[in-house]
């Protein structure tokens, strides 16, 4: 079983809709919870930066954390076509562990 | 699948010394590898791009002479710290794009400390 598990999709949605999200993971020594977006062959670009469980928001986006149940969450308020890309969870300790990535296009 | 490692995890070096961090593909191949370095607040910048078999691609304000990148087979690709100092002191995280379907994969990051 890997330690970060996040659905790849691709998951498609009409400019507007609501965007979950959603990562699982194994190891309860993470601390720090991360969202980056990554358009195609470029760097990870940082979104959201959790410290421990509770929620975060900025702007459309709204981080989640759930140590208890080891699920964390991003939800995306009226997607753009713009916010289409790969979002990768992260988590870390001393070192640091990615999902997948999920592959979300958002059509006009 | 889709397993990048890279040795060691963690690494303390003395200042004006070398340090070579490893980056594997376990279980595919990657005609590209990524370097990057991580920053407070667990941002990401990315150094430079790495394909096999030819010169590494450095950005814009990363010294090519002091970290050195050499990406000899499908498999793996190095990063060399040379004459490190305090100041390179970081968490260096390599990932490898599969090649074929551009699917990017991260490894899970070497700290360094220079003292």
């Amino acid at each position: 079983q890997k330690e970060v598990e996040q659905d790849p999709g691709p998951l498609s949605v009409p400019e507007g809709a609501i965007v979950s999200l959603n990562c699982t993971y194994s190891n309860s020594a993470f601390q720090y919870f991360m969202w980056y977006r990554q358009y195609s062959r470029k760097g990870p670009e940082l979104l959201m930066y959790t410290y421990s469980s509770g929620n975060k928001e900025d702007g459309r986006f709204t981080a989640q954390v759930d140590k208890s149940s080891k699920y964390i969450s991003l939800f995306i308020r009226d997607s753009q076509p713009s916010d289409s890309a790969t979002y990768l969870c992260a988590m870390s300790s001393n070192d640091m562990r990615f999902g997948a990535g999920t592959r979300l296009t958002v059509k006009p | 699948g889709a397993v990048v490692s890279q040795h060691p995890s963690w690494v303390i070096c003395k200042s004006g010394t070398s340090v070579k961090i490893e980056c594997r593909s376990l279980d595919f191949q990657a005609t590209t590898m990524f370097w990057y370095r991580q920053f407070p607040k667990q941002s990401l910048m990315l150094m430079a791009t790495s394909n096999e078999g030819s010169k590494a691609t450095y950005e814009q304000g990363v010294e090519k002479d002091k970290f050195l990148i050499n990406h000899a087979s499908l498999t793996l690709s190095t990063l060399t710290v040379t004459s490190a100092h305090p100041e390179d002191s970081s968490f260096y995280i390599c990932s490898a794009e599969r090649t074929g379907d551009y699917e990017q994969y991260f490894g899970p990051g070497t700290r360094l400390t220079v003292t």
